[in-house]
């Protein structure tokens, strides 16, 4: 069936830090994906998404590309900030329900 | 707009004891899910729903049952609580099943099995 695989983390990084969490999936055909972030104390919120190859999903100065050569789907940012901690989870939809990879702890220190 | 409520948001239990946790939303999603969130685990697939009156079991549906008697519902029960429900519980919804569309998540129930 299908599947995601994140990196799980947990990642401390500084201030204005490069951020890169890696995200491959398997699935039949061809797959929504998405990266969902979770703030302490709250649930998930969408925070990009690519619904076909090469689709460049942006947001909040976070940006993944779907590559189905690599079956990549991995986030990046160029600075980030200490208001970025939290968890974040790669998910895929395709035949099957919406699954989410395990989930990333990121802890961004001044 | 509310979006997805979720009540309560911290819950106790003893063992064998019974008990609904609430969802609600006001966007007028036909799609609606329950996830349990476990440390390591990510998140799991409990029940879900494609619209009023139909629902079906997702990839851990033992100990829980639902029903969704009206779009805007969807209440999960636990017939009888075991420490192995201790969890954190997310209901989310969508405009349609095309996974395509994203979801939206609730704040989450915490529950704990004594």
């Amino acid at each position: 069936g299908d599947s995601v695989t994140q990196m799980e983390g947990p990642v401390t990084l500084s201030e204005e830090a490069f951020l890169t969490i890696n995200c491959t999936y398997t699935a039949t055909g061809y797959p929504s994906l998405f990266w969902y972030v979770q703030y302490p104390g709250e649930g998930l919120q969408l925070l990009l998404k690519a619904t076909k190859a090469d689709d460049k999903g942006s947001n909040k100065g976070f940006e993944a590309t779907y590559r189905k050569e690599t079956t990549s789907f991995h986030l990046e940012k160029g600075s980030v900030q200490v208001s970025d901690s939290a968890v974040y989870f790669c998910a895929l939809g395709g035949s099957e329900k919406l699954v989410f990879g395990k989930g990333m702890k990121l802890t961004v220190n001044p | 707009n509310a979006g997805v409520t979720q009540t309560p948001k911290f819950q106790v239990l003893k063992t064998g004891q019974s008990m609904t946790l609430q969802c609600a939303q006001d966007m007028n999603h036909e799609y609606m899910s329950w996830y349990r969130q476990d440390p390591g685990m990510g998140l799991r697939l409990i029940h879900y729903s494609v619209g009023a009156g139909i629902t079906d079991q997702g990839e851990v549906p033992n100990g829980y049952n639902v029903s969704r008697s009206t779009t805007e519902d969807f209440p999960l029960r636990l017939l009888s609580a075991a420490p192995s429900q201790t969890s954190v519980y997310f209901c989310a919804s969508s405009y349609s099943e095309a996974v395509g569309y994203g979801y939206t998540f609730g704040s989450g129930t915490r529950l704990t099995v004594v």
